[in-house]
C-alpha cells in the first residue's frame, strides 16, 4: 500500500495562475481532507469530503476547489493564486463512517510559494 | 482562544529525561490524537485516544475527557525524537474533521 500520495512536493506559481494539488489513496478510505499548514500556525482545514460525490467546506476555502468523482481521488484547485495562498497543503484519510475515531493517514505534503 | 491548546511551545532536553506535552481542549471531541511531524514536513500519527491511556514503545499518551486534557509522555528520550507533536481533536460531528493545537517543538540534545 501506498497509503496517501501528493503531488506536487514543491511548486512555485505566479500571482494569478492555476494549479491542481493531487491526492490518491489507496486505502478505500471514505473520508478525505484537504489542509493547509502555515508558518507557527495549526493546520487548517480548506475542505473535505465524506464519500465520492460529497464535499464541503471547511474553516479556509475561499480560493480554493475540490471535487470527488472517485473514492480514490481528492484533488485540490488553486484558482488564481495569491500570496495568502503560499503554504504547506496536506492531505488525509480516514476509514469513515462506522469506524469513528480512526487513525487518521496524511499524504508527505505539497509545499507552495506564490510569487 | 484556541480551542485547542498545547504547551510548551518549545521544549529542549537532554538525552535521556523525561519529557511530558500537555493539550487542553475546549470542545467535545470524539477522539484525541497525537501526531508526529519531522523536519522535511510529513506527518505520522502516533495515537488515537477516546479514553484513557495508551503504550507504544517510549512513548505513553493519556487522556482525562472530564478535565479535557491530554499527555504526551516520551520515557529515555533520543536524539531521533526531536520533532513537533501536534495534538488534535476529531470533532464530535459525523465527518471527524480534526482540529488542530499548535504543536510543539522538542529538541534532544545529545
Amino acid at each position: 500500500n501506498a497509503g496517501v500520495t501528493q503531488t506536487p512536493k514543491f511548486r512555485i506559481l505566479k500571482i494569478g495562475q492555476s494549479m491542481t494539488l493531487q491526492c490518491t489513496q489507496d486505502m478505500n478510505h471514505n473520508y478525505m481532507y484537504w489542509y493547509r499548514q502555515d508558518p507557527g500556525m495549526g493546520l487548517k482545514l480548506i475542505y473535505y469530503s465524506v464519500g465520492a460525490g460529497i464535499t464541503d467546506k471547511g474553516e479556509v476555502p475561499n480560493g480554493y476547489n475540490v471535487s470527488r468523482s472517485t473514492t480514490e481521488d481528492f484533488p485540490l484547485r488553486l484558482e488564481l493564486a495569491a500570496p495568502s495562498q503560499t503554504s504547506v497543503y496536506f492531505c488525509a484519510s480516514i476509514p469513515g463512517q462506522g469506524a469513528w475515531g480512526n487513525t487518521i493517514y496524511f499524504g508527505e505534503g505539497s509545499w507552495l510559494t506564490v510569487v | 482562544k484556541n480551542e485547542v491548546e498545547q504547551s510548551p511551545q518549545n521544549l529542549t532536553a537532554q538525552e535521556g529525561e523525561f519529557i511530558t506535552i500537555n493539550c487542553s481542549y475546549s470542545v467535545g471531541i470524539s477522539a484525541l490524537h497525537w501526531l508526529q511531524q519531522h523536519p522535511g514536513g510529513g506527518i505520522v500519527s502516533l495515537f488515537m485516544l477516546s479514553s484513557g491511556k495508551k503504550k507504544h514503545g517510549r512513548l505513553i499518551a493519556t487522556i482525562n475527557i472530564q478535565e479535557k486534557h491530554s499527555s504526551l509522555h516520551i520515557t529515555a528520550s533520543h536524539p531521533r525524537d526531536s520533532a513537533v507533536y501536534i495534538c488534535a481533536v476529531s470533532d464530535i460531528q459525523g465527518a471527524q474533521k480534526l482540529v488542530f493545537g499548535q504543536g510543539t517543538r522538542l529538541t534532544i540534545n545529545p
